[in-house]
């Protein structure tokens, strides 16, 4: 079993670009893909991040996923922020099959 | 476009049975290579994984919730089920289905147990 680890909040203003980290407690987080998630206040979540770096059509090329072995973490980056991009965010990976999520991340555009 | 859609009952009663179904239009289970999830939400917290399904019927539980959860598919409907039995106050979320990996999801449905 293993734990996914988000900072709980992080803030920028709009036009800049901001990075969310999920780190793996243990095994290699090269192991199982990695999904990001996005919600807004009052909204369902979204999927803006699959397998990685994957985005669903329709989610635009602001979101980039990545990972990072020498971290053992996973990464969200959005780039040119809007304010529409304020929400939550969740990563979730795999463990023998079954879902671990991260905490969530509170991001604002401020 | 796929879209899901949950459905069932808004209010339940405690020790009665949560019954919820996920309409999945615009995608066929026939398609294969997609596993289908339910997933909770309480409320002002953090997403919790429930339950996973793939289309060859393979199921995964959530092993806090196993012993009174069911996941199920119907590909003559296409739609997926779930049903979990005893249900308390700690039951009541936001439940949402979604396609794994890459979405939809549906909107949710507010579940609330009360006596």
């Amino acid at each position: 079993n293993f734990m996914l680890t988000q900072p709980h909040s992080v803030s920028e203003s709009p036009g800049k670009t901001v990075t969310i980290s999920c780190t793996r407690s243990s095994g290699s987080i090269a192991t199982t893909y990695v999904q990001w998630y996005q919600q807004r206040p009052g909204s369902a979540p979204t999927t803006v991040i699959y397998d990685d770096h994957q985005r669903p059509s329709g989610v635009p090329d602001r979101f980039s996923g990545s990972t990072d072995t020498s971290s053992n973490s996973a990464s969200l980056t959005i780039s040119t922020l809007q304010t529409e991009d304020e929400a939550d965010y969740y990563c979730q990976s795999y463990d023998a099959g079954n879902w671990v999520f991260g905490g969530g991340t509170k991001l604002t555009v401020l | 476009q796929v879209q899901l859609q949950e459905s069932g009952p808004g209010l339940l009663k405690p020790s009665q049975t949560l019954s919820l179904t996920c309409i999945v239009s615009g995608d066929s289970f026939t398609n294969g290579g997609h596993s289908y999830i339910w997933i909770r939400q309480h409320p002002g917290q953090g997403l919790e994984w429930i339950a996973s399904i793939f289309t060859n019927g393979n199921t995964y539980y959530n092993s806090s919730l196993r012993s009174r959860l069911t996941i199920s598919l119907d590909t003559s409907k296409n739609t997926f089920s779930l049903r979990l039995n005893s249900v308390t106050a700690a039951d009541t979320a936001l439940y949402y289905c979604a396609r794994d990996p890459m979405g939809p999801w549906g909107q949710g449905i507010l579940v609330t147990v009360s006596s």
